[in-house]
């Protein structure tokens, strides 16, 4: 079993539309975790961390947090074209004291 | 808006020459990571850092790979012989060192190498 598993996509959304993407990871006591972004041919670039239970929103991305179904997910309302990218979820492992990515969801704002 | 530098950006060799990286973290950041990403997958941690010191090196392929930050600051990472599986984009993070497993990793452009 992977440590930190998506969906590798691509996962196509319409303009203005909400994009779901979602990550699940085994280790039921890790403690942080992050979404980057990757454009194609760049480095990650962070979009949002979150620590506890519950959503933390920040602009028109909304992370959401289920620790005990050990599942994480990132929403961006009203999609647009520049957030077509790879994202990547990244889960932080205390029994491994190390940050784990995922190997991205592939995303595709269509016009 | 301080950033981690890396150097060069794109570099291609042939198969069995050496390479080398660099690259300088964010200024006090304790925590060094080398990543390698191949196409289509996530990064893979080859080495961390905190300090001057190795923290885990365990996927690093130590019969080629090599790599050093031998005044704690910033970090070389070198591959002798090249071989063609090699080609992928070397990503450096670095991050406080707070905590290795709740601190946020900020990246540099990365390293795009080529092997023929």
């Amino acid at each position: 079993q992977k440590e930190v598993e998506q969906n590798s996509g691509p996962l196509s959304v319409p303009e203005g539309a909400i994009a779901s993407l979602n990550c699940t990871y085994s280790d039921r006591v890790s403690q942080s975790f992050f979404w980057y972004r990757q454009y194609s041919g760049k480095s990650p670039e962070l979009i949002m961390s979150i620590y506890s239970n519950g959503d933390k929103e920040d602009g028109r991305f909304t992370a959401q947090l289920n620790k005990a179904s050990q599942y994480v997910s990132l929403l961006i309302r009203d999609s647009q074209p520049s957030d077509s990218a790879t994202y990547l979820c990244a889960v932080g492992y205390s029994s491994a004291s190390k940050i784990i990515f995922g190997s991205g969801t592939r995303l595709s704002i269509r016009p | 808006e301080a950033e981690v530098a890396q150097s060069p950006r794109y570099k291609i060799t042939e198969k069995s020459q050496a390479v080398a990286f660099w690259c300088d973290p964010i200024s006090g950041h304790a925590t060094l990571y080398w990543y390698r990403q191949i196409l289509g997958q996530g990064p893979e941690l080859l080495v961390q850092f905190q300090d001057e010191s190795v923290v885990d090196d365990s996927q690093l392929p130590k019969d080629r790979f090599s790599a050093e930050r031998l005044k704690g600051v910033d970090s070389t990472l070198k591959i002798q012989p090249a071989e063609l599986g090699d080609s992928a984009m070397y990503l450096c993070a670095s991050s406080t060192g707070t905590s290795f497993h709740t601190d946020t990793q900020y990246f540099g452009p990365g390293t795009r190498l080529t092997v023929l």
